[in-house]
Protein backbone atom coordinates (compact mmCIF):
# COMPACT_ATOMS: atom_id res chain seq x y z
CA UNK A 1 0.00 0.00 0.00
CA UNK A 2 1.34 3.44 -0.97
CA UNK A 3 2.29 5.68 2.11
CA UNK A 4 1.58 9.15 1.87
CA UNK A 5 3.93 12.34 3.68
CA UNK A 6 1.82 15.19 5.00
CA UNK A 7 3.41 18.03 7.39
CA UNK A 8 2.01 17.96 10.59
CA UNK A 9 0.70 21.34 10.68
CA UNK A 10 -0.24 24.60 9.37
CA UNK A 11 -1.76 27.84 9.37
CA UNK A 12 -3.80 29.99 7.30
CA UNK A 13 -5.21 33.37 7.65
CA UNK A 14 -8.91 33.37 7.02
CA UNK A 15 -9.79 34.55 3.43
CA UNK A 16 -6.34 33.43 1.98
CA UNK A 17 -5.78 30.31 0.30
CA UNK A 18 -5.15 26.94 2.30
CA UNK A 19 -2.46 24.94 0.32
CA UNK A 20 -1.50 21.71 1.94
CA UNK A 21 0.87 19.91 0.15
CA UNK A 22 0.88 15.80 0.50
CA UNK A 23 4.20 13.28 -0.92
CA UNK A 24 2.95 10.16 -2.18
CA UNK A 25 6.12 8.50 -3.91
CA UNK A 26 5.29 5.02 -3.84
CA UNK A 27 1.81 5.43 -5.68
CA UNK A 28 0.56 2.76 -8.49
CA UNK A 29 -0.27 3.99 -11.45
CA UNK A 30 -3.69 3.33 -11.05
CA UNK A 31 -4.25 4.57 -7.58
CA UNK A 32 -5.93 6.93 -6.79
CA UNK A 33 -5.70 9.81 -4.31
CA UNK A 34 -8.24 11.16 -1.74
CA UNK A 35 -8.32 13.88 0.71
CA UNK A 36 -10.88 13.78 3.34
CA UNK A 37 -10.51 16.26 6.65
CA UNK A 38 -11.86 15.59 10.27
CA UNK A 39 -13.43 18.11 12.80
CA UNK A 40 -13.35 17.44 16.43
CA UNK A 41 -13.49 13.75 15.94
CA UNK A 42 -16.24 13.70 13.74
CA UNK A 43 -16.24 11.33 11.46
CA UNK A 44 -14.36 11.85 8.29
CA UNK A 45 -15.42 14.18 5.38
CA UNK A 46 -14.70 13.27 2.30
CA UNK A 47 -13.53 16.16 0.15
CA UNK A 48 -12.32 15.77 -3.37
CA UNK A 49 -10.25 12.81 -5.28
CA UNK A 50 -8.30 12.16 -8.58
CA UNK A 51 -5.55 10.21 -10.89
CA UNK A 52 -3.43 12.46 -12.64
CA UNK A 53 -5.91 15.40 -13.85
CA UNK A 54 -6.15 18.33 -12.04
CA UNK A 55 -9.23 18.68 -10.13
CA UNK A 56 -12.53 21.15 -8.67
CA UNK A 57 -15.54 20.52 -6.68
CA UNK A 58 -17.70 23.03 -4.42
CA UNK A 59 -14.75 22.52 -1.75
CA UNK A 60 -11.35 23.05 -3.01
CA UNK A 61 -9.08 22.17 -5.80
CA UNK A 62 -6.42 19.19 -6.02
CA UNK A 63 -3.24 19.89 -8.05
CA UNK A 64 -1.35 16.17 -8.68
CA UNK A 65 1.82 16.71 -10.23
CA UNK A 66 2.95 14.88 -13.77
CA UNK A 67 4.99 11.97 -12.23
CA UNK A 68 1.86 12.04 -9.71
CA UNK A 69 4.35 11.27 -6.71
CA UNK A 70 2.65 14.44 -4.88
CA UNK A 71 -0.32 16.47 -4.48
CA UNK A 72 -1.48 19.85 -3.33
CA UNK A 73 -5.29 20.62 -1.90
CA UNK A 74 -6.13 23.95 -2.26
CA UNK A 75 -9.02 25.51 -0.19
CA UNK A 76 -9.49 28.95 -2.55
CA UNK A 77 -10.97 31.10 0.80
CA UNK A 78 -10.61 29.47 4.00
CA UNK A 79 -12.58 29.77 7.13
CA UNK A 80 -12.59 29.78 10.26
CA UNK A 81 -14.61 26.44 9.71
CA UNK A 82 -11.67 25.02 8.06
CA UNK A 83 -9.93 24.28 11.20
CA UNK A 84 -9.43 20.49 10.81
CA UNK A 85 -7.28 17.34 10.21
CA UNK A 86 -6.72 17.20 6.78
CA UNK A 87 -5.83 14.02 5.39
CA UNK A 88 -3.76 12.77 1.72
CA UNK A 89 -4.89 9.02 1.24
CA UNK A 90 -4.11 6.44 -1.48
CA UNK A 91 -6.47 4.27 -1.65
CA UNK A 92 -5.68 0.81 -1.77
CA UNK A 93 -6.49 -1.23 -5.02
CA UNK A 94 -8.44 -4.53 -4.68
CA UNK A 95 -9.55 -3.51 -1.46
CA UNK A 96 -11.14 -0.10 -1.50
CA UNK A 97 -9.36 0.39 2.06
CA UNK A 98 -8.03 3.78 3.38
CA UNK A 99 -4.53 3.48 4.81
CA UNK A 100 -4.66 6.90 6.95
CA UNK A 101 -1.62 9.03 8.23
CA UNK A 102 -1.11 11.02 10.80
CA UNK A 103 -3.01 13.84 8.55
CA UNK A 104 -1.65 17.91 8.52
CA UNK A 105 -4.23 20.13 11.43
CA UNK A 106 -4.98 23.30 9.69
CA UNK A 107 -5.52 26.02 12.02
CA UNK A 108 -7.42 29.09 9.92
CA UNK A 109 -6.32 32.31 12.11
CA UNK A 110 -8.96 35.28 11.81
CA UNK B 1 -31.18 10.97 3.98
CA UNK B 2 -29.36 9.60 6.89
CA UNK B 3 -26.33 8.45 5.18
CA UNK B 4 -24.32 5.91 7.16
CA UNK B 5 -25.49 5.68 10.84
CA UNK B 6 -23.90 4.34 14.03
CA UNK B 7 -25.42 3.40 17.18
CA UNK B 8 -24.56 3.87 20.30
CA UNK B 9 -22.80 6.96 19.83
CA UNK B 10 -21.23 6.24 23.44
CA UNK B 11 -20.71 3.15 25.64
CA UNK B 12 -18.66 2.06 28.81
CA UNK B 13 -17.91 -1.46 29.56
CA UNK B 14 -16.30 -3.39 32.11
CA UNK B 15 -13.19 -5.53 30.97
CA UNK B 16 -14.53 -8.77 29.74
CA UNK B 17 -17.94 -7.77 29.10
CA UNK B 18 -18.96 -8.08 25.25
CA UNK B 19 -21.03 -5.61 23.05
CA UNK B 20 -22.15 -5.24 19.10
CA UNK B 21 -21.19 -1.49 17.68
CA UNK B 22 -24.37 -1.35 15.13
CA UNK B 23 -24.12 0.20 11.85
CA UNK B 24 -26.30 0.87 9.08
CA UNK B 25 -26.17 2.81 5.33
CA UNK B 26 -29.24 3.74 3.55
CA UNK B 27 -27.23 4.47 0.40
CA UNK B 28 -27.47 0.90 -1.56
CA UNK B 29 -24.02 0.53 -1.39
CA UNK B 30 -22.34 -2.44 -1.40
CA UNK B 31 -19.41 -2.11 0.38
CA UNK B 32 -18.86 -1.81 4.18
CA UNK B 33 -15.69 -0.74 6.92
CA UNK B 34 -15.07 -0.46 10.28
CA UNK B 35 -12.36 1.30 11.67
CA UNK B 36 -10.79 2.74 14.85
CA UNK B 37 -8.97 6.18 16.23
CA UNK B 38 -6.61 6.52 18.80
CA UNK B 39 -6.11 9.44 20.13
CA UNK B 40 -3.80 11.66 17.83
CA UNK B 41 -3.73 9.11 15.42
CA UNK B 42 -5.27 8.60 11.83
CA UNK B 43 -8.05 5.90 11.35
CA UNK B 44 -6.66 2.16 11.43
CA UNK B 45 -8.75 -0.45 9.26
CA UNK B 46 -10.41 -3.29 11.52
CA UNK B 47 -12.55 -5.19 8.91
CA UNK B 48 -14.38 -4.38 6.00
CA UNK B 49 -16.96 -6.02 3.88
CA UNK B 50 -16.92 -5.67 0.09
CA UNK B 51 -20.31 -7.23 -0.73
CA UNK B 52 -23.01 -8.81 1.25
CA UNK B 53 -21.86 -12.63 2.58
CA UNK B 54 -17.93 -11.42 2.56
CA UNK B 55 -16.06 -10.51 5.21
CA UNK B 56 -12.09 -9.52 5.40
CA UNK B 57 -9.83 -8.55 7.90
CA UNK B 58 -7.49 -5.67 7.97
CA UNK B 59 -4.76 -4.08 9.69
CA UNK B 60 -5.93 -4.63 13.35
CA UNK B 61 -8.28 -7.33 13.44
CA UNK B 62 -7.25 -9.50 16.95
CA UNK B 63 -10.51 -9.28 19.32
CA UNK B 64 -13.00 -8.38 16.93
CA UNK B 65 -15.60 -10.47 14.53
CA UNK B 66 -18.09 -8.86 12.11
CA UNK B 67 -21.32 -9.75 10.44
CA UNK B 68 -22.58 -8.71 6.57
CA UNK B 69 -26.01 -9.10 8.38
CA UNK B 70 -27.43 -7.78 4.88
CA UNK B 71 -26.45 -5.35 2.55
CA UNK B 72 -27.87 -1.96 4.91
CA UNK B 73 -25.71 -3.50 7.80
CA UNK B 74 -22.40 -4.57 9.38
CA UNK B 75 -22.08 -4.93 12.85
CA UNK B 76 -18.52 -5.21 14.78
CA UNK B 77 -18.89 -7.14 17.80
CA UNK B 78 -16.11 -7.34 20.91
CA UNK B 79 -16.63 -10.93 22.61
CA UNK B 80 -14.21 -9.62 25.40
CA UNK B 81 -13.44 -6.37 25.90
CA UNK B 82 -10.42 -5.31 26.85
CA UNK B 83 -8.83 -1.91 27.82
CA UNK B 84 -6.91 -1.49 24.61
CA UNK B 85 -9.89 -1.66 22.60
CA UNK B 86 -10.85 1.52 24.36
CA UNK B 87 -11.31 3.68 21.19
CA UNK B 88 -13.44 6.00 18.72
CA UNK B 89 -15.08 3.39 16.28
CA UNK B 90 -15.73 4.76 12.63
CA UNK B 91 -18.10 2.34 10.07
CA UNK B 92 -17.47 3.26 6.15
CA UNK B 93 -19.64 2.43 3.21
CA UNK B 94 -18.81 3.34 -0.24
CA UNK B 95 -20.85 2.96 -3.74
CA UNK B 96 -19.78 0.39 -6.50
CA UNK B 97 -17.14 -2.05 -5.66
CA UNK B 98 -13.66 -2.23 -4.02
CA UNK B 99 -12.00 -1.29 -7.20
CA UNK B 100 -13.77 1.70 -7.91
CA UNK B 101 -12.97 5.05 -7.56
CA UNK B 102 -16.17 5.94 -5.46
CA UNK B 103 -15.34 8.05 -1.86
CA UNK B 104 -15.95 6.18 1.02
CA UNK B 105 -18.84 7.29 3.57
CA UNK B 106 -18.33 7.47 7.01
CA UNK B 107 -20.81 7.51 10.10
CA UNK B 108 -20.23 9.74 13.15
CA UNK B 109 -18.16 7.25 15.16
CA UNK B 110 -18.93 4.89 18.59
CA UNK B 111 -16.54 6.26 21.66
CA UNK B 112 -16.21 3.31 23.45
CA UNK B 113 -14.54 3.32 27.28
CA UNK B 114 -13.26 -0.04 28.52
CA UNK B 115 -12.51 0.27 32.58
Amino acid sequence: DAKTTQPPSMDCAEGRAANLPCNHSTISGNEYVYWYRQIHSQGPQYIIHGLKNNETNEMASLIITEDRKSSTLILPHATLRDTAVYYCIVRSLGTGKLIFGQGTTLQVKP
Amino acid sequence: NAGVTQTPKFQVLKTGQSMTLQCAQDMNHNSMYWYRQDPGMGLRLIYYSASEGTTDKGEVPNGYNVSRLNKREFSLRLESAAPSQTSVYFCASIAGGVSGNQPQHFGDGTRLSIL
